[in-house]
């Protein structure tokens, strides 16, 4: 069976500081990956998303960065935080076809203080 | 703009029914999405209706009218750890998923 990790679940990290969120998949192969942040009373937004190793498309120009190493690992950077970072962010898989649903990691909480 | 609406918060007794609604305005459709999320934890897989109509499983249903750019999702004999934001998301014509806010859902006894 599929399995997502993403770690770690809580950070907090002074402004200026930099980060590095991982996620990994497990039991799938050539899936599609995301990064979503989700903000207080808002919706999921899309930060970045990867149809293979290399391939990233961002949505949102921010301070942030994606990397794809290997075909199961997907990492979220930025080389210096804002107080706007602050947020719960998730990692997502799916299978690469068009609309399929989503399978989610548990998140991780970032306070940028 | 690309715009999904549903109600912020609702309230329902346990053991009731209750329905959550979900407008949208998108660029194309390609189908609707409905997942459950707990407070700090991931977003889960409730349904998908691509087609208008009812779609059920179990004590949840979910309802699509694409020509109202509606849904809802219906929820029955409602227990206490249905307490949760659900999230509506449409899937547009470039297969990207346009998220709503999410309807908080308080289960009182």
């Amino acid at each position: 069976s599929q399995t997502i990790h993403q770690w770690p679940a809580t950070l907090v990290q002074p402004v200026g500081s930099p980060l590095s969120l991982e996620c990994t998949v497990e039991g799938t192969s050539n899936p599609n990956l995301y990064w979503y942040r989700q903000a207080a009373g808002r919706g999921l937004q899309l930060l970045f998303y990867s149809v293979g190793i290399g391939q990233i498309s961002s949505e949102v120009p921010q301070n942030l960065s994606a990397s794809r190493p290997q075909d199961r690992q997907f990492i979220l950077s930025s080389k210096k935080l804002l107080l706007s970072d602050s947020g719960f962010y998730l990692c997502a898989w799916s299978v690469l076809s068009g609309n399929e649903k989503l399978f989610f990691g548990s998140g991780t909480q970032l306070s940028v203080l | 703009g690309q715009n999904i609406d549903q109600p912020t918060e609702m309230t329902a007794t346990e053991g009731a029914i209750v329905q959550i609604n979900c407008t949208y305005q998108t660029s194309g459709f390609n189908g609707l999405f409905w997942y459950q999320q707990h407070a700090g934890e991931a977003p889960t897989f409730l349904s998908y209706n691509v087609l208008d109509g009812l779609e059920e499983k179990g004590r949840f249903s979910s309802f699509l009218s694409r020509s109202k750019g509606y849904s809802y999702l219906l929820l029955k004999e409602l227990q206490m750890k249905d307490s949760a934001s659900y999230l509506c998301a449409v899937m547009d014509s470039n297969y990207q998923l346009i998220w709503g806010a999410g309807t908080k859902l308080i289960i009182k006894p």
